[in-house]
This record gives C-alpha cells, sequence and structure tokens, in this order.
C-alpha cells in the first residue's frame, strides 16, 4: 500500500526566504506527482503536476522536482511572501485503479 | 461552471438520518473522485469514477456510504444513518484523464450531532 510522507510537519520562516518542502513515497510505480495548497477551510489548489517520467516542473517562484526511483520529491518556493501561508499538501498517483494518496502536509507560515 | 461545485457547502444533521452530498465536475472531465478530510487530518480516498467504467469503492469505509455518478456529469455522494465520527469535509475532484491534474471542489462540510 503506498505511504507519502511529509516533512516537515510545520514550517515558519520571515518573508523573503527561499525554502524546500519535501515529500517521499514508498512504492515507485507512480503514474504521476502532484502538489497541492490548502488555505483554511478550503478545498485544495493544483500547483505542479509532474509526470513520472518528468524530472522537475516550474510555475512563477514554484519549482517541483521528482526523483522517482528514490520516492521523493521537493518543492522549492523561492522569495517566500506572507500570501504562501497555507498548507502545502503532496500526492501521487499509482498504477492501481484508486485515486491519489496523499501525505498528511506541511503547515507553512510566512511572518511579514 | 468553471471549476468544480459542490453542494451543500455546509449541512448539519442529527445522528441517524441521511445525506446527500453533490458534486459537478468540470465539463468534459471524465474522471471523479470523492475524499474525505477529517479536522486536523490528511484525505481518504473513497471512490473513484472514470467515464462508464464501474466506479472504484475500495476506499468507502462501509456499507453506509454509496455514490453515483450518472455518465461523465454529476455526481451525488450518499450516508445513510449518519454517525458522528462521519463529520468532516467531503471534497470532490476531476480530472481530464485519469493521470491528468485535478482539479478540487470547495467541499462539503458535514457535522453529525
Amino acid at each position: 500500500k503506498q505511504e507519502v510522507t511529509q516533512i516537515p510537519a510545520a514550517l515558519s520562516v520571515p518573508e523573503g526566504e527561499n525554502l524546500v518542502l519535501n515529500c517521499s513515497f514508498t512504492d515507485s510505480a507512480i503514474y504521476n506527482l502532484q502538489w497541492f495548497r490548502q488555505d483554511p477551510g478550503k478545498g485544495l489548489t493544483s500547483l505542479l503536476l509532474i509526470q513520472s517520467s518528468q524530472r522537475e516542473q516550474t510555475s512563477g517562484r514554484l519549482n517541483a522536482s521528482l526523483d522517482k526511483s528514490s520516492g521523493r520529491s521537493t518543492l522549492y518556493i523561492a522569495a517566500s511572501q506572507p500570501g504562501d501561508s497555507a498548507t502545502y499538501l503532496c500526492a501521487v498517483q499509482g498504477g492501481g485503479a484508486d485515486g491519489l494518496t496523499f501525505g498528511k502536509g506541511t503547515h507553512l507560515i510566512i511572518q511579514p | 461552471g468553471a471549476g468544480v461545485s459542490q453542494s451543500p457547502s455546509n449541512k448539519v444533521t442529527e445522528k441517524g438520518k441521511d445525506v446527500e452530498l453533490r458534486c459537478d465536475p468540470i465539463s468534459g472531465h471524465t474522471a471523479l473522485y470523492w475524499y474525505r478530510q477529517r479536522l486536523g487530518q490528511g484525505l481518504e480516498f473513497l471512490i473513484y469514477f472514470q467515464g462508464n467504467s464501474a466506479p472504484d469503492k475500495s476506499g468507502l469505509p462501509s456499507d453506509r456510504f454509496s455514490a453515483e455518478r450518472t455518465g461523465e456529469s454529476v455526481s451525488t455522494l450518499t450516508i445513510q444513518r449518519t454517525q458522528q465520527e462521519d463529520s468532516a469535509v467531503y471534497l470532490c475532484a476531476s480530472s481530464l484523464v485519469r493521470s491528468g491534474e485535478l482539479f478540487f471542489g470547495e467541499g462539503s462540510r458535514l457535522t453529525v450531532l
């Protein structure tokens, strides 16, 4: 059974810093990996989708990498802003018939 | 609409009552997923629909839970004889194809008293 772990569980940094969020998964047979953000009381917003054949994806200040063989992904946030404060979730879609398996998330606070 | 729409946004019910939650996916999306998120917890997969194929119900926690989808349109998640542990946010997501990017609705918050 696929398990997804996100480290750290919580992170608080001053505005302007670059930071890295980590995601690891136990079964490397995946279709894709997706990063989301979730604001309090809201649904999930897709940030980046990396297909299993890709190594990284970039969108603005965000860069996500995927190392499928080692079961790891990182989300890099450059020049962090208070508006980046949210919970960041990593999810993998495996080869089975089920949906995405989610990590428990990293709760990020950017201090103004 | 432009995004995934869910209703109701909030539902308070008494223990033992049945509830229906509705999801309108993005038009043209063949894949539809239901997830549950309990307070302070991660997302739990419930059920997955792909086109006209038989749904994957492997995540449904008990036989009180059921879901339907008509073709590639609206889906309803039904919880019968609700229990307090059913209190959670129920999230629906859709994607164009099975391995595509997932788009989530805002969720339906269910409170069972």
